[in-house]
């Protein structure tokens, strides 16, 4: 089966820009999570969705971020505008429910580069 | 903030097992222990889970300690390629979806 996929690999945008990063889970997976790890970071939890709707966004930095998952399907997370401090990897990954002990899939992230 | 605590860092020779240690002493009835790792530029990869008993796959096996507050990840026959950074977590189980909670997790580097 195919990964979870994330699009674009890498990104390198302006101060003030905004950038709109997309994962798309595997198939048939109701959870759907984002991750970022800044320079020097641990990998940090950003939101979790159940389908399309947003079951944990306790993780989110700040308004700039707005992550949707219309339709339950793929997601996006936008940052609007983005910051240098905004400069990472964003990973995303996906798990099947009702397994509610399925492992998360990650994909191999978006290097996202603010300048 | 994780529950778990690691070494920084480890060394292992190839072809030699590798032996992961991870301390979760204040880890609950309900919690499993998950371990992840990262190879360079990838991202994480899921390698084996358990909550009391041993576990085995593929990849590598978890020993438990019977009181659970502590458990080793062994790599029987660790290659240049099992060089990454490994994550134990714990994780709540009775709550679909629960996100993993990253600390810094261990750095392994395998040499020839």
């Amino acid at each position: 089966e195919a990964g979870v996929t994330q699009f674009p690999s890498h990104s390198v945008i302006e101060k003030g820009q905004t950038v709109t990063l997309r994962c798309d889970p595997i198939s048939g997976h109701d959870n759907l999570y984002w991750y970022r790890r800044v320079m020097g970071k641990e990998i940090k939890f950003l939101l979790h969705f159940v389908k399309e709707s947003k079951q944990d966004e306790s993780g989110m930095p700040n308004n700039r971020f707005l992550a949707e998952r219309t339709g339950g399907t793929y997601s996006t997370l936008k940052v609007q505008p983005a910051e240098l401090e905004d400069s990472g990897v964003y990973f995303c990954a996906s798990s099947q429910v009702p397994s509610e002990n399925s492992p998360l899939h990650f994909g191999n992230g978006t290097r996202l580069t603010v300048t | 903030d994780a529950k778990t605590t690691q070494p920084p860092s480890m060394d292992c020779a190839e072809g030699r097992a590798a032996n992961l240690p991870c301390n979760h002493s204040t880890i609950s009835g309900n919690e499993y222990v998950y371990w992840y790792r990262q190879i360079h530029s990838q991202g994480p990869q899921y390698i084996i889970h358990g909550l009391k008993n041993n576990e085995t796959n593929e990849m590598a096996s978890l020993i438990i300690t019977e009181d659970r507050k502590s458990s080793t990840l062994i790599l029987p026959h660790a290659t240049l390629r099992d060089t990454a950074v490994y994550y134990c977590i714990v994780r709540v189980m009775g709550q679909a979806g629960t996100a993993l909670i990253f600390g810094k997790g261990t750095t392994l580097s395998v040499s020839s």
